[in-house]
């Protein structure tokens, strides 16, 4: 099976703009999760999504928003971009399981830069 | 929220070393998964060990949830090995919450 794929692998924006990130789980997964990493604050939990409904939100401003497609593929979507949202954004995908006892997969990210 | 902590946050070893990583959590959980992060930033899977002991090669890793923490065991370190070993966590009691929570991770360096 193909794993999870994340697009674009790079991306530069500036201040104020806006970013929309794109994940493809692995066939058959139909939960997808996203997380933020970064130098200071390490590896955090974004939302989850499950059915095409956000099942959970991590602590993040509302600026931060995703969605996902009756194919599972999900979108995230960051508005009025900051400094301090350069990161590596990973996406994950899991059985639906739920409670949260399944094995999530990693992809490969997106590196964001914003200047 | 949990608390997760990785030990020691550096460890720098020759080539061929034995090793062991260690992950305390604060709470019951009912995933853990360690994971390792190559240089490109992907988290490459390791085990999914919410208790008891697994072995693939030369990594093995065992979690003791009833004390709260996982050790994995690296045996016969390549430099291949070498980079940043996260684990992470869902709690049992999260209502639902089912985000990993990391910790910040090992950093390993194999020298030849």
């Amino acid at each position: 099976k193909a794993g999870v794929t994340q697009t674009p692998r790079y991306l530069i924006k500036t201040r104020g703009q806006q970013v929309t990130l794109s994940c493809s789980p692995i066939s058959g997964h139909r939960s997808v999760s996203w997380y933020q990493q970064t130098p200071g604050q390490g590896l955090q939990f974004l939302f989850e999504y499950f059915s095409e409904t956000q099942r959970n939100k991590g602590n993040f401003p509302g600026r931060f928003s995703g969605r996902q497609f009756s194919n599972s593929r999900s979108e995230m979507n960051v508005s009025t971009l900051e400094l301090g949202d350069s990161a590596l954004y990973l996406c994950a995908s899991s059985l639906p399981s739920g409670g949260g006892t399944d094995t999530q997969y990693f992809g490969p990210g997106t590196r964001l830069t914003v200047l | 929220g949990i608390q997760v902590e990785q030990s020691p946050p550096d460890l720098i070893l020759q080539e061929g070393a034995n090793s062991t990583l260690r992950c305390n959590f604060s709470d019951s959980v009912n995933n853990l998964q360690w994971f390792h992060q190559n240089p490109w930033g992907q988290l490459i899977n390791l085990f999914y060990i919410p208790s008891g002991t697994k072995q693939n090669g030369r990594l093995s890793a065992t979690t003791v949830a009833t004390e709260r923490y996982s050790l994995l065991y690296i045996s016969s370190s390549q430099t291949t090995d070498s980079g940043v070993y996260f684990c992470a966590v869902v709690v049992s009691s999260g209502g639902g919450a089912d985000g990993l929570t990391f910790g910040k991770g090992t950093h390993l360096i194999i020298q030849p």
